[in-house]
């Protein structure tokens, strides 16, 4: 059973350009979410996608946008990269739903640098 | 003030040991609590989840949570170097454990021989 796949694993930018990154989630799952995690620091939540539309958001400017297609994998995409853009960025997948049932599989990640 | 507060470590014990890690909250909206074990250059793996006060425990592992403290902890008994990781805790609202999960720093835990 495969579990949450992200691409590519790591990846080189300069400022300004832009970076699109892709996951598939774990056998099963509906729902996609997008981690931030700078160097030393816990996950940061970016947002959400469901049924190919975004649920939540967290605390991160419209560079940051992001797509689900019908097969449930997710894209996310960051314009205009700045050099506080280097980060792990992580994508987690989970059914959707209500309660405590339904816990957040993570990637390993791809990790994002600017130079 | 971060809505999750995570003292970072490093935590250095000897092999065998039993270890407690923490996690203070403000939010009073969290009602779900995770524990996610994260090895180097890895993503998150997920060790427990809960939702009510008490214990609930899984092997070596427990998880506590008092929400009249908003506090938790997570216990490991018999620790291994394998257990060498950075461990986060995660909350997550009413909605349950589907949806934004917010992170405390992590603890970084290191078992010696």
């Amino acid at each position: 059973d495969a579990g949450v796949t992200q691409s590519p694993t790591h990846l080189i930018k300069t400022r300004g350009q832009q970076v699109t990154l892709r996951c598939s989630p774990k056998s099963g799952h509906d729902t996609v979410s997008w981690y931030q995690q700078a160097l030393g620091q816990g996950p940061q939540f970016i947002f959400q996608y469901y049924e190919e539309e975004e649920r939540q958001r967290g605390n991160f400017p419209d560079r940051f946008s992001g797509h689900q297609f019908p097969n449930y994998s997710s894209e996310l995409n960051v314009n205009a990269l700045l050099l506080g853009d280097s980060a792990l960025y992580l994508c987690a997948s989970s059914l959707s739903g209500t309660g405590v049932g339904r816990p957040q599989h993570f990637g390993d990640g791809t990790r994002l640098s600017i130079l | 003030q971060k809505e999750v507060e995570q003292d970072p470590g490093p935590l250095s014990v000897p092999e065998g040991a039993i270890v407690s890690l923490n996690c203070t909250y403000s939010n009073s909206a969290f009602q779900y609590f995770m524990w996610y074990r994260q090895y180097s250059r890895k993503g998150p793996e997920l060790l427990m989840y809960t939702y009510s006060s008490g214990n609930k425990e899984d092997g070596r592992f427990t998880a506590q949570v008092d929400k009249s403290s908003k506090y938790i902890s997570l216990f490991i008994r018999d620790s291994q170097p394998s257990d060498s990781a950075t461990y986060l805790c995660a909350m997550s609202g009413p909605t349950g454990t589907a949806s934004k999960l917010t992170f405390g720093t992590g603890t970084r835990l290191q078992v010696t021989l």
